[in-house]
């Protein structure tokens, strides 16, 4: 079975950094695409990235680039998602998904994290 | 950027209506346009890929048609379990773009 199971929730104070993860089971992790989407409370869907594992090569939407980075360990099967500062406005649900490679679909998705940024 | 503009934003419907969203692309996506349904403190999921593929585990009431800039889910027979928030997304260029989402709500 196909598995993308992401760690939990997180409640930070602003400044802080934070790296949440998402790893892959039941399936060949290298041929898939990893990619992060934000939702923020009551609100729609919003790509920010996504990673090859094989060369972990990233693609950011330029709404998120230089404000997260995207990496991966293939070894493990994990992909991650971090801030070096966190502020008030990262607070969202986080999700994984996976996709075979460009022009496809994202097929599996993670349970999502919760990420909460208050002081 | 591509941008993905759905409508109607939301609507009500009674189960077994018919219930047809469109989606429209700033610029033309092919036929790389997914359709994904979310109901309320869940993972999206996909339901249409390719414009018109259904997901395997699909029911078969849900189509998908369109290509270039203009592309339609339909639900052929709303079921209760339906009711939730549908979004389209191109995968055809980077960045990857959603629709704003479509609630369809019971009336």
């Amino acid at each position: 079975e196909v598995q993308l199971v992401q760690s939990g929730a997180e409640v930070k104070k602003p400044g802080e950094s934070l790296r949440i993860s998402c790893k892959g089971s039941g399936y060949s992790f290298t041929n898939y695409w990893i990619n992060w989407v934000r939702q923020m409370p009551g609100k729609g869907l919003e790509w920010m990235g996504r990673i090859d594992p094989t060369d972990s090569h990233i693609n950011y939407s330029p709404s998120f680039q230089g404000h997260v980075t995207i990496s991966v360990e293939k070894s493990i099967t994990t992909a991650y998602l971090q801030w070096s500062s966190l502020k008030p406005s990262d607070t969202a649900m986080y999700y994984c998904a996976r996709q075979p490679g460009n022009w496809n679909p994202l097929d599996n998705w993670g349970q999502g994290t919760l990420v909460t940024v208050s002081s | 950027d591509i941008q993905m503009t759905q409508s109607p934003s939301s609507l009500s419907a009674s189960v077994g209506d018919r219930v047809t969203i469109t989606c429209r692309a700033s610029q033309s996506v092919s036929s790389s346009l997914n359709w994904y349904q979310q109901k309320p403190g869940k993972a999206p999921q996909l339901l249409i890929y390719a414009a018109s593929s259904l997901q395997s585990g699909v029911p078969s009431r849900f189509s998908g048609s369109g290509s270039g800039t203009e592309f339609t889910l339909t639900i052929s027979s709303l079921q209760p379990e339906d009711f939730a928030t549908f979004y389209c997304q191109q995968s055809y260029d980077f960045p990857w773009t959603f629709g704003q989402g479509t609630k369809v709500e019971m009336k």
